[in-house]
Formats: structure tokens, C-alpha cells, sequence
């Protein structure tokens, strides 16, 4: 059955500093990847997805996100993180099934 | 476009009550999910519907919870009795072509105590 991992539960970055959240998938072809954002009491926003062709997607709030076959891997970046973007994030994957299995979620927290 | 709403924003029962949460999806969508999300954990799908017709229903506790789309609009997801164990935020979802993503509504908090 297909999965998707997100080893970092909780990370911490400065503000102006880089970000990477990782993700990898179990799925025996390439599927459908989603990542999105949830904010305190909010249901959850998308932030980009990929389905095919370029493997660096561009998404809202200056997120990118870079799907690498070799690696099952869906990592999202962002440049220079801003308080505001302190929340949980998603990754997510379709096999085609019309559903989204999602991960675990990884707990951005941006000190000053 | 209006988003997907849901209602109640927070419910607090007791165990062994009933209760009933309502989704109005985005006009249009053919597509509904209900997916259920405790707190620390990635949201799980509890059902999926194609207009008023279930697709996907597999990891619905059926002894308990129950779900209708009437019309292929509207959708309520009813717990009865509660459990402890329910208590979680439960997120509604539609969607034009599932496969491009979904747009969630708020989400209904449920307590039970």
C-alpha cells in the first residue's frame, strides 16, 4: 500500500533563515504529490503540487518544492522563512484512487 | 468562489451521545470527502463520495459512523454513540478532479468527554 513519511515531527528555524521539510512515498509508480499547510484551528491549505514534467514545482507564500525519482523524495523549501509561515505542514501523495494519503505532519516553529 | 463550509466549528459531548456535523461543498464538485484528523496525526479518510454515491467507505467504522450526500450537494457525517477515541477534528473536502488536489473546509472540532 502506498505511505508517506515525514521523519521530522518538529523543526525549528530563525526567521530569514532557509527551510527544508523532507518527505518521501512507498508507491510503485510516480504518483500525484501534494504538500500542504495547516494553521492553528484551520483546515488545510495547498501550497503545490506535482504531477509531472519539470521536477521544481513553484507554490504560494515563496514554497518550492522538488520531486526526485531516485530519492521517492518530495522536499519542500523555502528560501527565507517568516514568522507567519510557523504552522504544520502535509505531505501528501495520490496513486490515482481518487484519495490523498497523507503523512504525519512536521511542526514548523520560526523563532525571532 | 465560496470555499467548502462546515458546521459546527467545535462540538463537546459526552460519550455514548450522538452527533452530526454538516459539509456544503464547493458548487460543482462532484467529488466529497470526509477525512478524520487526531490531534498529532495526519488526516485519515473516513469516506468518499461521487455525487451521492459512495467510492470509498473502507476505513468508515461503520458500527458507529454514518455519512449521506442527498442530492450530491450537501453532506452530513453522523457519530452514534461517541467514543473517547473520536475525539478529533473532523475535515470536509471537495474537489473537481481529485487527482489535482482538494480544497478542505474549516474543520469541526469535536471533544468527547
Amino acid at each position: 500500500a502506498q505511505s508517506v513519511t515525514q521523519p521530522d515531527i518538529h523543526i525549528t528555524v530563525s526567521e530569514g533563515a532557509s527551510l527544508e521539510l523532507r518527505c518521501n512515498y512507498s508507491y510503485g509508480a510516480t504518483p500525484y504529490l501534494f504538500w500542504y499547510v495547516q494553521s492553528p484551528g484551520q483546515g488545510l491549505q495547498l501550497l503545490l503540487k506535482y504531477f509531472s514534467g519539470d521536477t521544481l514545482v513553484q507554490g504560494i507564500k515563496g514554497f518550492e518544492a522538488e520531486f526526485k525519482r531516485s530519492q521517492s523524495s518530495f522536499n519542500l523549501r523555502k528560501p527565507s522563512v517568516h514568522w507567519s509561515d510557523a504552522a504544520e505542514y502535509f505531505c501528501a501523495v495520490n496513486t490515482g484512487f481518487q484519495k490523498l494519503v497523507f503523512g504525519t505532519g512536521t511542526r514548523l516553529l520560526v523563532s525571532p | 468562489e465560496a470555499g467548502v463550509a462546515q458546521s459546527p466549528r467545535y462540538k463537546i459531548i459526552e460519550k455514548r451521545q450522538s452527533v452530526a456535523f454538516w459539509c456544503n461543498p464547493i458548487s460543482g464538485h462532484a467529488t466529497l470527502y470526509w477525512y478524520q484528523q487526531i490531534l498529532g496525526q495526519g488526516p485519515k479518510l473516513l469516506i468518499q463520495f461521487q455525487n451521492n454515491g459512495v467510492v470509498d467507505d473502507s476505513q468508515l467504522p461503520k458500527d458507529r459512523f454514518s455519512a449521506e450526500r442527498l442530492k450530491g450537494v450537501d453532506s452530513t457525517l453522523k457519530i452514534q454513540p461517541a467514543k473517547l477515541e473520536d475525539s478529533a477534528v473532523y475535515l470536509c473536502a471537495s474537489s473537481l478532479e481529485p487527482v489535482y488536489g482538494y480544497t478542505f473546509g474549516s474543520g469541526t472540532r469535536l471533544t468527547v468527554v
